[in-house]
């Protein structure tokens, strides 16, 4: 069976400063990955996924993921916040042609000015 | 295109009221589930459908049923609400080859 962890619940992290996030997959086949972002009160945004070739991935509001096999890992990062970037992001891992996705638990994270 | 549409956005029940909560989107996507988000979980699968007629449990199915008449709508309906049915909905929906889901805006459902 699949399933994700995300290690940390809550994040803190003064503005300007980088972030990371961190995701740790289990799955038995070539993992889709994926990260979304959740603003409060609000649905969920995709920011970027993985499904094969170069291992970082760029994704949107500056948002980067790196892939790597042998850790079972696909890390958030962002060089610098910003206050707006204050929410609940999730990683996921999905089928290669299913409708199945498996969330983490969830980051949240906070923004210090 | 008004993308994934749920209806309605908050809603309050009372313990053993059924409702509906409806989902519909304009993309002609062949694919569309059902999650509910709770704290600490993430979300999780309760139904989901790889076209019209066609439906499927997923992680969480019990206390939820689903139908799938057209390719648009797939509505979840709860028969007898119990407070641990409290939870924020998500309908999503993706196309056909295609691996990235999208998801509606959220139902807050509270059973009291």
């Amino acid at each position: 069976a699949q399933s994700v962890t995300q290690p940390d619940i809550h994040i803190t992290v003064s503005e300007g400063a980088s972030l990371e996030l961190r995701c740790n997959y289990s799955y038995g086949a070539t993992p889709y990955l994926f990260w979304y972002v959740q603003s409060p009160g609000q649905g969920l945004q995709l920011l970027l996924k993985y499904f094969s070739g170069d291992t970082l991935v760029q994704g949107i509001k500056g948002f980067e993921a790196e892939f790597k096999r042998s850790q079972s890992s696909f890390n958030l990062r962002k060089p610098s916040v910003h206050w707006s970037d204050a929410a609940e992001y999730f990683c996921a891992v999905g089928a290669t042609a299913g409708n199945k996705l498996t969330f983490g638990g969830g980051t949240r994270v906070l923004v210090k000015p | 295109n008004a993308g994934v549409t749920q209806t309605p956005k908050f809603q309050v029940l009372k313990t053993g009221q059924s409702m509906t909560l409806q989902c519909a989107q304009d993309m002609n996507h062949e694919y569309m589930s059902w999650y509910r988000q709770d704290p600490g979980m993430g979300l999780r699968l309760i139904h989901y459908s790889v076209g019209a007629g066609i439906t499927d449990q997923g992680e969480v199915p019990n206390g939820y049923n689903v139908s799938r008449s057209t390719t648009e709508d797939f509505p979840l309906r709860l028969l007898s609400a119990a407070p641990s049915q409290t939870s924020v909905y998500f309908c999503a929906s993706r196309p056909t080859g295609v691996n990235t889901i999208y998801f509606g805006e959220g139902s807050w459902l509270t059973v009291v």
